[in-house]
């Protein structure tokens, strides 16, 4: 069966610097979908950023970048000079063949300003 | 432009009551979902719908109904609220199906049963 996981249940970074969330998953398919959704205070989940297995090339999306470790089952987000709007739950998700998503727990990201 | 407006936010039920949750989209979507989430777990899906017309049960549907009412609406009913069924429910569609199809989600409805 498919899963994610998310290993780190909170995250606190200086405002102006840069974080790692980290995300794990298992999956027997060799074609599938990653993402990065955000759910701040507000509750509605945005998505910050998805990942292609078959391409190779990292996706980037301003400041949000990913670090996709296919061998590995890996997927982790970097949020360069991150900012007091960055504070939220960040849940990774993957989406095979059966259109269905699987969710990681999330990471709670504090920022210090 | 609401995208997806879900209704109530919040809401308390006694054990045994019944209740529907409703969900509107105006993207011109032609799929839809019923998640929830609980502290500690990711998201799970209730129920979706593919199309107008169809529906499919998820990853945890027991306890659950669902209508597609249009292309626009897509409702989830409790027929008998269980303090199990506390959680926050989602809905959110997409333009299709694929898993390349970006979510759009609702504010969510945060639902107390005692």
């Amino acid at each position: 069966a498919q899963t994610v996981t998310q290993s780190q249940p909170e995250m606190s970074v200086q405002e102006a610097e840069t974080v790692t969330l980290s995300c794990t998953y298992d999956t027997s398919e060799s074609d599938y979908y990653l993402f990065w959704y955000k759910q701040p205070p507000s509750r509605q989940m945005i998505l910050v950023i998805r990942q292609e297995a078959y391409k190779q090339q990292n996706a980037t999306e301003n400041r949000f970048s990913v670090n996709f470790q296919k061998a590995a089952k890996s997927f982790s987000l970097k949020i360069s000079d991150s900012q007091l709007g960055d504070a939220a739950m960040y849940f990774c998700a993957h989406g095979g063949s059966n259109y269905q998503l699987i969710w990681g727990a999330g990471t709670k990201l504090i920022i210090k300003p | 432009n609401a995208g997806v407006t879900q209704t109530p936010k919040f809401q308390v039920l006694k054990t045994g009551q019944s209740m529907t949750l409703q969900c509107a989209q105006d993207m011109n979507h032609n799929s839809m979902y019923w998640y929830r989430q609980d502290p500690g777990m990711g998201l799970r899906l209730i129920y979706y719908s593919a199309s107008e017309g169809t529906t499919d049960k998820g990853e945890v549907p027991n306890g659950y109904n669902v209508s597609r009412l249009n292309k626009r609406e897509f409702s989830l009913r409790l027929e008998s609220a269980a303090p199990s069924q506390t959680s926050v429910y989602f809905c959110a569609s997409s333009e299709s199906l694929s898993v390349n199809s970006p979510l759009h989600f609702g504010n969510g409805t945060r639902l107390t049963v005692t």
